[in-house]
């Protein structure tokens, strides 16, 4: 089975903090993604990676930055949190070869005080 | 532009009843649909993809979705709802290219006794 394992499930953190999450899938795929699910506005797009190194923004990469040191680990970063930071961020991966299905993690629950 | 349309926000159904989840994408190409569910506190899980070939797919849990191009839908049906049914669903279109993907809102669907 795809696992894609994010590491902290639940957050609380002060306003101006650096916060870091962290995505793992260990199936060699290329292409990352971070999301960002809010109720009534579904699933929106931070970031996505489709390469070491390699970073797109997505529809709402604003107060957020990504890194893809290693092909299997896709971190979100936000430099300075705020209080509209505060969600439910997933990450997601995808397997090319059954027709780009996307996976997701566990979800991580920020909060931001 | 590419959008996914779930235009049921929220479903209550009896428990042992019938099912069907509404979903309306617009896309240039030919799609690649997906399923997936979320429980509560959870990340969201694949309950089926259509890629190509028979337009009536099976997934997990007892779970079928029909692609009617002419139709730009791609229906989840159940025939009899179990209580742990109940959940958040999403509808989704990726590109052939794997780095895209339109996600519904959701529809969240409450299961009665």
């Amino acid at each position: 089975d795809v696992k894609v394992t994010q590491s902290s499930r639940y957050l609380v953190k002060r306003t101006g903090e650096k916060v870091f999450l962290e995505c793992v899938q260990d199936m060699d795929h290329e292409n990352m993604f971070w999301y960002r699910q809010d109720p009534g506005l579904g699933l929106r797009l931070i970031y996505f990676s489709y390469d070491v190194k390699m970073k797109e923004k997505g529809d709402i990469p604003e107060g957020y930055s990504v890194s893809r040191e290693k092909k299997e680990r896709f971190s979100l970063i936000l430099e300075s949190a705020s209080t509209n930071q505060t969600s439910m961020y997933l990450c997601a991966s995808i397997e090319s070869s059954s027709g780009n299905t996307i996976y997701f993690g566990e979800g991580s629950w920020l909060t931001v005080v | 532009a590419q959008s996914v349309t779930q235009p049921d926000i929220h479903i209550t159904v009896s428990e042992g009843a019938s099912l069907e989840l509404r979903c309306n994408y617009s896309y240039g190409a030919t799609p690649y649909l997906f399923w997936y569910v979320q429980s509560p506190g959870q990340g969201l899980q694949l309950l089926l993809k259509y890629f190509s070939g028979d337009t009536l797919v099976q997934g997990i849990k007892g779970f079928e979705a029909e692609f009617k191009r002419s139709q730009s839908s791609f229906n989840l049906r159940k025939p009899s709802v179990h209580w742990s049914d109940a959940a958040e669903y999403f509808c989704a279109v990726g590109t052939y290219t794997g780095n895209q993907f339109y996600f519904g809102t959701g529809t969240s669907l409450t299961v009665i006794p």
